[in-house]
């Protein structure tokens, strides 16, 4: 089956500074790959999200690259804010169930 | 659009009872549903998928007897945690994926329901 790994577990920026996290998946079936942030005792949020016949989509600050050839997409943050401040999973999908990375844990510093 | 509630939002129960716990698309219909746990920091799992009209597909390690999963409409599942043992406290949520659309593979996730058991 599939597995997804990401990195780094936790990242702290200052604040404007921007932030990326990695994710690696291993099957090449996997043509979904969606990010997703979640705050404290809430239910994740989809920020965004690349299908595999695209290697980039931009979101304002948010911007997702994706390697097929090397099995890896990155989530980047610009110009981060103290509310950029969450945990952020990847995950991979070929259509069926999602496989999740182990998460990021962000900080913004102000 | 694309708004996944869940009901309730937190609960306390004795050891030993049932619990129900309702996952609703208000916005969208869902031909299928998905059931997560969630230990703290931790990453999400998944217990089972649901589609409508028919009986949840469970993953491995997950009791089907223990957590009975309904999904009767295309806008509501519901997951009942059966003899409730400490345990079993952690924070189910769930997500659900939009009915009609080819290749739509999003996901939507409920604000999750905290389940504590004494």
């Amino acid at each position: 089956g599939e597995n997804v790994e990401q990195h780094p577990s936790t990242l702290s920026v200052q604040e404007g500074d921007s932030a990326v996290i990695k994710c690696t998946y291993s099957d090449s079936a996997s043509n979904y790959f969606p990010w997703y942030k979640q705050e404290l005792g809430k239910g994740p949020q989809l920020i965004i999200d690349i299908r595999s016949n695209v290697g980039e989509k931009k979101d304002q600050r948010i911007a997702v690259t994706l390697n097929k050839t090397a099995k890896h997409f990155s989530l980047h943050i610009t110009e981060t804010q103290p509310e950029d401040s969450a945990v952020y999973f990847c995950a991979a999908s070929g259509g069926g169930q999602f496989y999740f990375g182990t998460g990021t844990s962000l900080t913004v510093i102000p | 659009g694309a708004v996944v509630s869940q009901h309730p939002s937190w609960v306390i129960c004795k050891s030993g009872t049932s619990v129900k716990i309702e996952c609703r698309s208000l916005d969208f219909q869902a031909t299928t549903m998905f059931w997560y746990r969630q230990f703290p920091k931790q990453s999400l799992m998944l217990m089972a998928t649901s589609n409508e009209g028919s009986k949840a597909t469970y993953e491995q390690g997950v009791e089907k007897d223990k957590f009975l999963i309904n999904h009767a409409s295309l806008t509501l599942s519901t997951l009942t945690v059966t003899s409730a043992h400490p345990e079993d406290s952690s924070f189910y949520i769930c997500s659900a994926r939009a009915t009609g659309r080819a290749g739509a593979y999003e996901q939507y996730f409920g604000p999750g329901t905290r389940l504590t058991v004494t």
